[in-house]
């Protein structure tokens, strides 16, 4: 059965660090591989996605991840943290014809001055 | 870009009651549209697909008489809550697929805040 997993519930980091938010995924095929991103009481703002071809996938807000096959994985990415990036982030999965999604635990990033 | 309209964003109402959200693309035509609730601080749980012209396709565990979704044109598709009882309470979000991209993700809506007392 398809399924995310983003093992970190939470993560603080400081104002101008980098970040990588981790994200595993099982699925029989070659999966489409999303992340968004969650402002509270908001919907949901896609970041980034991988389809198909060059395994390093750049997004926006210079946010960034990297497709790794053998590791069914799928990390988030950005060098030098802003206050603003402070929200839920979520890494997700598209797959069948339907192309239903399916989406990981969330990830609560905090940003400290 | 294109833009997925939820309506209303909150809604508060008695239990008992049945509430309407309507879900909108604005700009592209979907003829798939995906009804999610998401619980506090929790991902989002796919309820239910909805089709352009035939019954919605809903997720195990999903009541469909309780959770009604239509879907009648290419840029509407509504999920009714009825008889609605404080364990209803939740953030639904919709989001749809444009008929014109197959292959590109959903679009999403803002979400609706549902409040029963």
């Amino acid at each position: 059965a398809q399924s995310v997993t983003q093992p970190d519930i939470h993560i603080t980091v400081s104002e101008g660090a980098s970040l990588e938010l981790r994200c595993n995924y099982s699925y029989g095929a070659t999966p489409y591989l999303f992340w968004y991103v969650q402002s509270p009481g908001q919907g949901l703002q896609l970041l980034l996605k991988y389809f198909s071809g060059d395994t390093l996938v750049q997004g926006i807000k210079g946010f960034e991840a990297e497709f790794k096959r053998s590791q069914s994985s799928f990390n988030l990415r950005k060098p030098s943290v802003h206050w603003s990036d402070a929200a839920e982030y979520f890494c997700a999965v598209g797959y069948t014809g339907g192309f239903k999604t399916i989406f990981g635990a969330g990830t609560r990033l905090f940003v400290k001055a | 870009g294109a833009v997925v309209s939820q309506h209303p964003s909150r809604v508060i109402c008695k239990s008992g009651t049945s509430v309407k959200i309507e879900c909108r693309s604005l700009d592209f035509q979907a003829t798939t549209m995906f009804w999610y609730r998401q619980f506090p601080k929790k991902s989002l749980m796919l309820m239910a697909t909805s089709n352009e012209g035939s019954k919605a396709t809903y997720e195990q565990g999903v009541e469909k008489d309780k959770f009604l979704i239509n879907h009648a044109s290419l840029t509407l598709s509504t999920l009714t809550v009825t008889s609605a009882h404080p364990e209803d309470s939740s953030f639904y979000i919709c989001s749809a697929r444009d008929k014109a991209f197959s292959n590109q993700p959903q679009h999403f809506g803002d979400g609706t805040r549902l409040s029963i007392l």
